[in-house]
């Protein structure tokens, strides 16, 4: 069974400060691994999809790495600005017909 | 395009009561997924829909049901609410199947509170 985990829960930085997210998987036979947005009560932002054939993925200051064999991804923001401020959530899709499994997120805090 | 749609925005209801949820799907997806999020929590997977079936199901009970229609927009549908189905459903779309990137796409949720 396909578990999802995500660390640090909280992170609250500094505006300007480089940071990473931490993702991480039980099961390495993925077919893709997306990262999301969530601003508060509000529905999932899509940032950035992996496939499993993928290492990284970039989109401006957002860059989204894989590795498949240790089950772990990293989500890399840098010079963190205010509108940062929001829940990180990632999800892993283990086939193209299956279910996307999603980890608990990361809320993010950037200090002005 | 206007991607995921989502309706109602809110919704209160009384236990015991029955909702309907409904979604539009991003044009040209043909999959719908339903999750439900709890406050604090990631989103968790109820059923998936494809060609009008059910084709996936999480964890959640028989009192959670949905439908798909011909044109791929969806419904979830819950009898006998519970305090406990308060929470944020999601609806998201992709077009399912290999070979493709088989990107979600979210709608902006609604808001369920059981009183």
């Amino acid at each position: 069974k396909q578990e999802v985990t995500q660390i640090p829960a909280a992170l609250s930085v500094p505006e300007g400060e480089n940071l990473v997210l931490n993702c991480s998987f039980t099961d390495s036979a993925i077919y893709n691994l997306q990262w999301f947005r969530q601003d508060p009560g509000k529905g999932l932002t899509s940032l950035l999809l992996i496939q499993s054939s993928q290492r990284e993925q970039t989109s401006g200051r957002l860059n989204a790495s894989l590795d498949k064999s240790s089950g772990r991804s990293t989500l890399y923001i840098a010079a963190s600005q205010p509108g940062d401020s929001a829940t990180y959530l990632c999800a892993v899709l283990k086939t193209s017909y299956d279910k996307v499994i999603f980890g608990p997120g990361t809320s993010l805090s950037v200090i002005p | 395009d206007a991607g995921v749609t989502q309706s109602p925005t809110h919704l209160i209801k009384t236990r015991g009561q029955q909702v309907t949820l409904r979604c539009s799907p991003k044009s040209g997806h043909d999959t719908v997924s339903w999750y439900q999020q709890a406050l604090g929590q990631g989103p968790q997977f109820i059923f998936q829909y494809y060609e009008e079936e059910e084709r996936q199901r999480g964890n959640f009970p028989d009192r959670f049901s949905g439908h798909q229609f011909p044109n791929y927009s969806s419904e979830l549908n819950v009898n006998a609410l519970l305090l406990g189905d308060s929470a944020l459903y999601l609806c998201a779309s992709r077009t399912a199947g290999a070979g493709g990137l088989n990107e979600q796409f979210f709608g902006p949720g609604t808001r369920l509170t059981v009183l």
